[in-house]
Formats: structure tokens, C-alpha cells, sequence
């Protein structure tokens, strides 16, 4: 079946640094989301993309839909204490819409320190 | 987006018994889907779940361990049977939206 892997698996970082992590496939998916997980509470999407090579901001946060469609990256600019968390990326094999099952990938778990 | 509500949101169970978990959603959903969490990892898909219909299970998963119901287009429940302790995850719904899916906040299962 399909795989998503991410990488890193965990990053220890200090406050006002950047973030960068990614999620590869072995086949194209069409949708690319990205959700944060704290502790106790359910995924929280934070951004969706729908084309390849696109580009899209949601604050310090910006993720990219890989041109090969089988990957996706997420960057954290200036990090602060609440960005911990665990990250998962989801893959969609058609876009947007309903009635698609989601692939999540493996998780990057986010420790930021003062 | 969606607010989805879970409950219980935790439990410890005794082997051999058995737990249903339920979900409302405060708008009308088509599908709504389940999924497992087990320690320190990502999630997976246990199945789907129609109104109206019977669930569609993923691979390694069986109806007469999660029975799944869909009485409306608001509310299901998992229910999760003969326990054991490899069963001890967090169980979450979720809902489809055209920009993406929102999740319930879990239901944190320990079985002892």
C-alpha cells in the first residue's frame, strides 16, 4: 500500500529559528495537507494544496507541492514555544472534494526551546 | 469547519470487554471516517462509514471487531470488541470537507 515518510522523525530546536521537514511517496497523490497534533487533541489542518508546485503561506507557516507529486514541504519561520507539536502531512489521491481516503505520513515531532 | 464531538474522550477498559465510542457532528456529513492512533505513531484508517449503509473497512480491520453505526447523517459509533491490550490507542473521527478533513479530539482507550 502507500507510504508517506517524513523526515526528520523528531527536531529540537531553539525559539526564532526556522523549521524545515518533508514527506515523500512512492506514488503521486493529487491533494497535500498538513496537520499539527498537540497533546490530547485530534489533528488540526494547517494547510491544504491542491497543484503541483504550489506554494501556499498560512503565517510563519508555508508548505510546497512537490512538481513530481509525490512529495510536500512545510517550513516554520521564526518558531515559538506553542509550534510544538507532532506534524503529519496526508496525501489525497484526487483533489480536494470528498469521498477520498487520506494517506498520513509518519509524523515530525517539533520541541522548541527557549 | 466542522465541530466534531467525541466522548469519551478517555477510558480504561477490562480485557474481554467491550467500548463504543461515539461522534456527533453539528452539520450534516456524507461520510465519516474512523481512525486508529496507537502509541507514538501516525494514524490509520479503520473504515468508512456511510449513512445508510454498511462501513467499507480497510485491510486489517474487521467489522465483527469495530462494528461501526451511521443511523443519520450527524452521528456514528465505533465500537471496539473483546478488548485487548494491543488495543489500547487513541480513536479519533473524522469528516470530509472539501478543504481538507477535520478530526474529533479522540477517544484515548487503555485496556488493562
Amino acid at each position: 500500500g502507500q507510504q508517506l515518510n517524513q523526515s526528520p522523525q523528531s527536531m529540537f530546536i531553539q525559539e526564532g529559528e526556522d523549521v524545515s521537514m518533508n514527506c515523500t511517496s512512492s506514488s503521486i497523490f493529487n491533494t497535500w495537507l498538513w496537520y499539527k497534533q498537540e497533546p490530547g487533541e485530534g489533528p488540526v489542518l494547517l494547510i491544504a494544496l491542491y497543484k503541483a508546485g504550489e506554494l501556499t503561506s498560512n503565517g510563519r507557516l508555508t508548505a510546497q507541492f512537490g512538481i513530481t507529486r509525490k512529495d510536500s514541504f512545510l517550513n516554520i519561520s521564526a518558531s515559538i514555544p506553542s509550534d510544538v507539536g507532532i506534524y503529519f502531512c496526508a496525501g489525497q489521491p484526487q483533489v480536494g472534494g470528498t469521498a477520498s481516503k487520506l494517506t498520513f505520513g509518519t509524523g515530525t515531532r517539533l520541541q522548541v526551546t527557549l | 469547519s466542522a465541530v466534531i464531538s467525541q466522548k469519551p474522550s478517555r477510558d480504561i477498559c477490562q480485557r474481554g470487554t467491550s467500548l463504543t465510542i461515539q461522534c456527533q457532528v453539528d452539520s450534516q456529513v456524507t461520510m465519516m471516517f474512523w481512525y486508529r492512533q496507537q502509541p507514538g505513531q501516525s494514524l490509520t484508517l479503520i473504515a468508512t462509514a456511510n449513512q445508510g449503509s454498511e462501513a467499507t473497512y480497510e485491510s486489517g480491520f474487521v467489522i465483527d471487531k469495530f462494528p461501526i453505526s451511521r443511523p443519520n447523517l450527524t452521528f456514528s459509533t465505533l465500537t471496539v470488541s473483546n478488548m485487548s491490550p494491543e488495543d489500547s490507542s487513541i480513536y479519533l473521527c473524522s469528516v470530509d470537507r472539501v478543504n481538507g478533513y477535520t478530526f474529533g479530539s479522540g477517544t484515548r482507550l487503555t485496556v488493562v
